[in-house]
């Protein structure tokens, strides 16, 4: 499967505990980013990679939040001292250089719930 | 007020029929449409993308932009109950940028 994977699929964890998710993009696509989805609501944006440099950060990023794309290929999401309103699901997309078309490539997210 | 609307439905139609989905911007800045299919649990699917004002036909998808009254639609002709699903537009300011969505629409397609 060449597609945008994601780990783990589901997460359910206790309030106050850190949680960790990781996203494989597509092999050699350079752009990866990071959404955040609501029940009933469409994506939105958390923060963005070009190779291992965080190029955007949303304000929805709070100091609990953190991403990582140490060598520019994985990236990972860390969440400390998790919050009931940190339940969501977490989207992550990459996108290739230089495509002619700016598609992004969705992975089947990470649902986490904080109890 | 958000950046990008779309009425969240659910909108449903008998099966064969054309579904008419939209989207209102307010950012003029905004250049690059998408229209993204997502079922239950799962992430979005790209269907459609546009640049500019005009339209672009996909088999069964037509895209239309229409920049001067920041209004973007999806139609589907022939609607299969596997159609059924949410959609959701998203724009963004230049390419490889962050992705604007709307709050999408579920559409339910009945045998």
């Amino acid at each position: 499967d060449t597609g945008v994977s994601q780990d783990p699929r589901h997460k359910i964890t206790k309030r106050g505990q850190n949680v960790t998710f990781r996203c494989d993009p597509i092999s050699e696509h350079n752009r990866l980013y990071w959404y955040r989805q609501t029940l009933g609501q469409g994506p939105e944006f958390l923060t963005y990679f070009q190779n291992e440099a965080q190029l955007e950060k949303s304000r929805l990023l709070s100091d609990r939040f953190s991403a990582e794309r140490p060598k520019g290929s994985f990236s990972t999401l860390e969440i400390q001292r998790t919050e009931q309103g940190d339940s969501a699901m977490y989207l992550c997309a990459s996108r290739g250089q230089g495509v002619s078309t700016d598609t992004q490539y969705f992975g089947p997210g990470t649902r986490l719930t904080v109890l | 007020q958000k950046e990008v609307e779309q009425d969240p439905g659910p909108l449903s139609v008998p099966e064969g029929a054309i579904v008419s989905l939209n989207c209102t911007y307010s950012n003029s800045a905004f250049q690059y449409f998408m229209w993204y299919r997502q079922y239950s649990r799962k992430g979005p699917e790209l269907l459609m993308y546009t640049y500019s004002s005009g339209n672009k036909e996909d088999g069964r998808f037509t895209a239309q932009v229409d920049k001067s009254s920041k209004y973007i639609s999806l139609f589907i002709r022939d609607s299969q109950p596997s159609d059924s699903a949410t959609y959701l537009c998203a724009m963004n300011r230049a390419a490889g940028n962050k992705l604007t969505f709307g709050g999408g629409t579920r559409v339910l397609v009945k045998p």
